[in-house]
C-alpha cells in the first residue's frame, strides 16, 4: 500500500515555458504533500509542504510565484514551474503523508531538462 | 540549528557487512527514519525508529541512542543491489524530516 505517482516520470521544455508536474496518492488520502528538488549527487531539498485545500508552505529561498503547488484533493497535488529556465533543470519528487503518521511515501520523481 | 552528519560514501564487499553511522542535532525530536535512495530514483523506506534500541528487519537493523543524537544502519549479506545512497532523516518538534546529504555506499565484488 501507499503508492504515489508522478506524471510526467521525464520533460524537456524550452525556457521561458511552464511545465506542471502531477502527484497523486493511489491508495491513501495525502492530507499533506511535499515537494523536493535533488540536484545531482546532492541531499534532499524540501521546497513546500502543503496541506489539502490550504496554500503551500514554501521553505526559505523558494519562490512562490515560481513554482506554484496546488493541492486541490486528498490524491492530488501538482506544481508548476513557471518560466522555467535551465537552472531550474533538476529531479523533481513528491511525497505524500496521511493523519498524523511521519512516514512520508515518494513519488517516483520527474526529470526536468529546460534547454 | 539542525544538522545531520554521516559518512559521504562508503565502500564494502559483497556478502560482507556494512554500519553506516549517523548523528544529528534537530530541535525536537519524534523518531529518526531511514531511505534507500538508488541513483535516478526516489528514497524508498527502510526504517523508523522512535526508542533507543536496535530494529532488525531481515538484512537491515537499524539502531537508535537519543541521548546521544546517533543512529546507525546496518546492513548485513551485502548484496550487489544494496549498492545506494543511505538517508538518514529525523523528524524534529514540527513533525518535519530533516535531510542529511545521504552515503553513497558502493558494494564490490
Amino acid at each position: 500500500g501507499a503508492v504515489v505517482s508522478q506524471h510526467p516520470s521525464w520533460v524537456i521544455c524550452k525556457s521561458g515555458t511552464s511545465v506542471k508536474i502531477e502527484c497523486r496518492s493511489l491508495d491513501f488520502q495525502a492530507t499533506t504533500m511535499f515537494w523536493y528538488r535533488q540536484f545531482p549527487k546532492q541531499s534532499l531539498m524540501l521546497m513546500a509542504t502543503s496541506n489539502e485545500g490550504s496554500k503551500a508552505t514554501y521553505e526559505q529561498g523558494v519562490e512562490k510565484d515560481k513554482f506554484l503547488i496546488n493541492h486541490a484533493s486528498l490524491t492530488l497535488s501538482t506544481l508548476t514551474v513557471t518560466s522555467a529556465h535551465p537552472e531550474d533543470s533538476s529531479f523533481y519528487i513528491c511525497s505524500g503523508r496521511y493523519n498524523s503518521e511521519y512516514e512520508q511515501y515518494f513519488g517516483p520523481g520527474t526529470r526536468l531538462t529546460v534547454t | 540549528g539542525q544538522n545531520i552528519d554521516q559518512p559521504t560514501e562508503m565502500t564494502a564487499t559483497e556478502g560482507a557487512i556494512v554500519q553506516i553511522n549517523c548523528t544529528y542535532q534537530t530541535s525536537g525530536f519524534n523518531g529518526l527514519f531511514w531511505y534507500q535512495q538508488h541513483a535516478g530514483e526516489a528514497p524508498t523506506f527502510l526504517s523508523y525508529n522512535v526508542l533507543d534500541g536496535l530494529e532488525e528487519k531481515g538484512r537491515f537493523s537499524s539502531f537508535l541512542s537519543r541521548s546521544k543524537g546517533y543512529s546507525y544502519l546496518l546492513l548485513k549479506e551485502l548484496q550487489m543491489k544494496d549498492s545506494a545512497s543511505y538517508l538518514c532523516a529525523p523528524v524534529d518538534s514540527n513533525y518535519q524530516l530533516i535531510w542529511g546529504a545521504g552515503t553513497k555506499l558502493i558494494i564490490k565484488p
